[in-house]
């Protein structure tokens, strides 16, 4: 079965810094990766996802994300982080046809003003 | 468009106490998921149905934990009786289809506590 690392559990960024979470995952085949945020009380915000094609993709928020097959990697990174980007980060990989999308434990992200 | 609901949003019991959970996904999505996400990890599948048929309740603890989506629109899952591990946040999610490339549309959690 497919499974996500996230190595860094806290992550402190300055407003206006740059911002690189990491993920790394572990799956067979080509799989389908997501990065989704959770605002403190609130449910999961889907932020960009991959299935094909260009490894580079955009998402909301001015986040964008790397697909890296040699290193099993889907890095989330944005150029400017803002005060309300603070929450929690997961990525997560989805296989097979019944969607079956595991997560990783999450990135906590401050920001510091 | 409405989003994923779900109530109560948050629930107190006692150990060994019985709850249940409601969740009402978004119109015209064939698929249902609830998860378990207990502080500090990431939510973990429970059960999947598409209509009102399970397809995934592989890491479901059935001895405890049961759910319903009877119509194929909203569902509700259980857990009889309560234990203090089960202390967690309930999250209910729909998608268009089961498919993998189908977005997942989370609702806001029941946070559980059992003491």
């Amino acid at each position: 079965a497919q499974s996500v690392t996230q190595p860094d559990i806290h992550i402190t960024v300055s407003e206006g810094a740059s911002l690189e979470l990491r993920c790394n995952y572990s799956y067979g085949a080509t799989p389908y990766l997501f990065w989704y945020v959770q605002s403190p009380g609130q449910g999961l915000q889907l932020l960009l996802k991959y299935f094909s094609g260009d490894t580079l993709v955009q998402g909301i928020k001015g986040f964008e994300a790397e697909f890296k097959r040699s290193q099993s990697s889907f890095n989330l990174r944005k150029p400017s982080v803002h005060w309300s980007d603070a929450a929690e980060y997961f990525c997560a990989v989805g296989a097979g046809n019944n969607n079956d999308m595991r997560f990783g434990a999450g990135t906590r992200l401050t920001v510091k003003p | 468009e409405a989003g994923v609901a779900q109530s109560p949003r948050y629930k107190i019991i006692e150990k060994r106490q019985s709850v249940a959970f409601w969740c009402n996904p978004i119109s015209g999505h064939a698929t249902l998921y609830w998860y378990q996400q207990i502080l500090g990890q990431g939510p973990k599948l429970l059960i999947q149905f598409q209509n009102n048929g399970v397809v995934d309740d592989s890491q479901l603890p059935k001895d405890r934990f049961s759910a319903e989506r009877l119509k194929g629109v909203d569902s509700t899952l259980k857990i009889q009786p309560a234990k203090l591990e089960d202390s967690a946040v309930y999250l209910c999610a729909s998608s268009l289809t089961g498919a993998s490339y189908n977005e997942q549309f989370f609702g806001p959690g029941t946070r559980l506590t059992v003491l």
